[in-house]
């Protein structure tokens, strides 16, 4: 697996975009970047994932490099149910996912 | 549509006894995994079943254990519990071993927490 690098904590005022950042630099041409995040105490949720073209959803976007050397995960509006760790993950296939230690973002009112 | 289960939600034992953590997966999802998350750290995978067979088994002693039944319900067994062995512990489940390319999402549930005094 190509292992990630995401900062250790970020904040974000509520209302505005939160843009949380993943260095992948070795991550191989099968491999595909998925988030997840962790609310205390709780079992983590699926975000979004993919592979070469940005995507979005209901939750988030997500904007990968051409080189697919990085990525950003984007919550277009954060409320402060966003505050959580959120885990940047590169995995090709199976389900054993390596999550690191994420990134934990406090939205503030 | 019920989420993935998992019982009992909170336990405490003592050291050098036994714990058996169930899960239930969602309806349809054949492939459950297991992780350990001890506090202030990233979830840490522990096994994966498929079809009750094991597919995959983290870097963990052979004191952890696990099985997959017919309904795709699954246990992990801990013997000889250890101080360190307190943690949180996390079920998942998603529809196939490997799914097709790009669809392995895993659901986690809210996990059991385990407390070795």
């Amino acid at each position: 697996d190509a292992k990630t690098t995401q900062p250790p904590s970020m904040d974000c005022a509520e209302g505005r975009a939160a843009n949380l950042p993943c260095n992948h630099s070795t991550i191989s041409g099968n491999e595909y970047v998925y988030w997840y995040r962790q609310i205390h105490s709780q079992g983590p949720q699926y975000i979004i994932h993919g592979l070469k073209n940005n995507e979005t959803n209901e939750m988030a976007s997500l904007i990968i490099t051409e080189d697919r050397k990085s990525s950003t995960l984007i919550l277009p509006h954060a409320t402060l149910r966003d505050t959580a760790v959120y885990y940047c993950i590169v995995r090709a296939g199976a389900n054993n996912l390596f999550f690191g230690t994420g990134t934990r973002l406090t939205v503030i009112p | 549509d019920a989420g993935v289960t998992q019982s009992p939600t909170h336990l405490i034992k003592t050291r050098g006894q036994h714990v058996t953590l169930r899960c239930s997966p969602i309806s349809g999802h054949k492939s459950v995994s297991w992780y350990q998350q001890v506090l202030g750290q990233g979830p840490q995978f522990i096994f994966q079943y498929y079809e009750k067979e094991e597919r995959g088994r983290g870097n963990f002693p052979d004191r952890f254990s696990a099985r997959q039944f017919p309904n795709y319900s699954s246990e992990l067994n801990v013997n000889a519990l250890l101080l360190g062995d307190s943690a949180l512990y996390l079920c998942a489940s998603s529809p196939s071993d490997r799914g097709r390319v790009g669809a392995n999402v895993l659901t986690f549930g809210a996990g059991s927490r385990l407390t070795v005094l």
